[in-house]
């Protein structure tokens, strides 16, 4: 079984840029269809889901803040690495990295391929204040 | 981008009960959704993907249907440890999208 490690809280104070790495390989991902999704909670509320990297390196981002993100890998260490810039005290959350893995089916005739979000992280709890 | 919806926000349930969660997508999304599971202080867990694949060593009380934009989760007989908050997903098309959650409390 893959875990997902991280470690935590972390402040980080408003205007700030936040970096969270997330140790799984993508590199080592056997499928170029798998990847790494980036996912935060603020306290009591629902999850939203902030960035996905593909294994072969194609990503993707929330609407409203892919102004402030940015995913990539770390090729010398094969991780995951999220950026985010110009912190606020609404972006105060627990911040999850995800292996997304993907189940490819053939549907009439079409190979179809299902994304899952399948291994969580601890999470890391990011508390933005001055 | 596509909304999830979810009905309701929360429901009372006593220990075997039949529990139904609906899921709603803005757009079609085929059978593209996926349901986790929370429990109050954990890390969130999946259970079902593309609409109605068990992930492995989820009990089978658990089960998932629907397509297009309307998709359902039932519990078929709720126990102690299902009571939780669930999440509808949707990955037909980025930006991915959750639904706001649906709580399961016990009555």
């Amino acid at each position: 079984q893959v875990t997902l490690k991280e470690s935590g809280p972390v402040l980080v104070k408003p205007t700030q840029t936040l970096t969270l790495t997330c140790p799984v390989s993508v590199i080592s991902l056997s499928n170029a269809r798998m990847g790494v999704s980036w996912i935060r909670q603020p306290p009591g509320k629902a999850l939203e889901w902030l960035a996905h990297i593909f294994s072969g390196g194609e990503t993707s981002y929330s609407t409203s803040l892919k102004n402030r993100l940015t995913i990539s890998k770390d090729t010398s260490r094969g991780h995951v690495v999220l950026t985010m810039t110009n912190m606020g005290p609404a972006d105060t959350a627990t911040y999850f990295c995800v292996r997304v893995d993907v189940d490819s089916r053939l549907v009439t005739f079409k190979r179809v391929h299902y994304n899952y979000m399948n291994v969580w992280d601890k999470g890391i709890m990011v508390i933005v204040s001055s | 981008d596509i909304q999830m919806t979810q009905s309701p926000s929360s429901l009372s349930a006593s220990v075997g009960d039949r529990v139904t969660i609906t899921c709603r997508a803005s757009q079609t999304i085929t059978r593209h959704l996926s349901w986790y599971q929370q429990k109050p202080g954990k890390v969130p867990s999946l259970l079902i993907y593309a609409t109605s694949t068990l992930q492995s060593g989820v009990p089978s009380r658990f089960s998932g249907s629907g397509s297009g934009t309307d998709f359902t989760l039932t519990i078929s007989s709720v126990q102690p440890e299902d009571f939780a908050t669930y999440y509808c997903q949707q990955s037909s098309s980025f930006p991915w999208t959750f639904g706001p959650g649906t709580r399961v409390e016990f009555k």
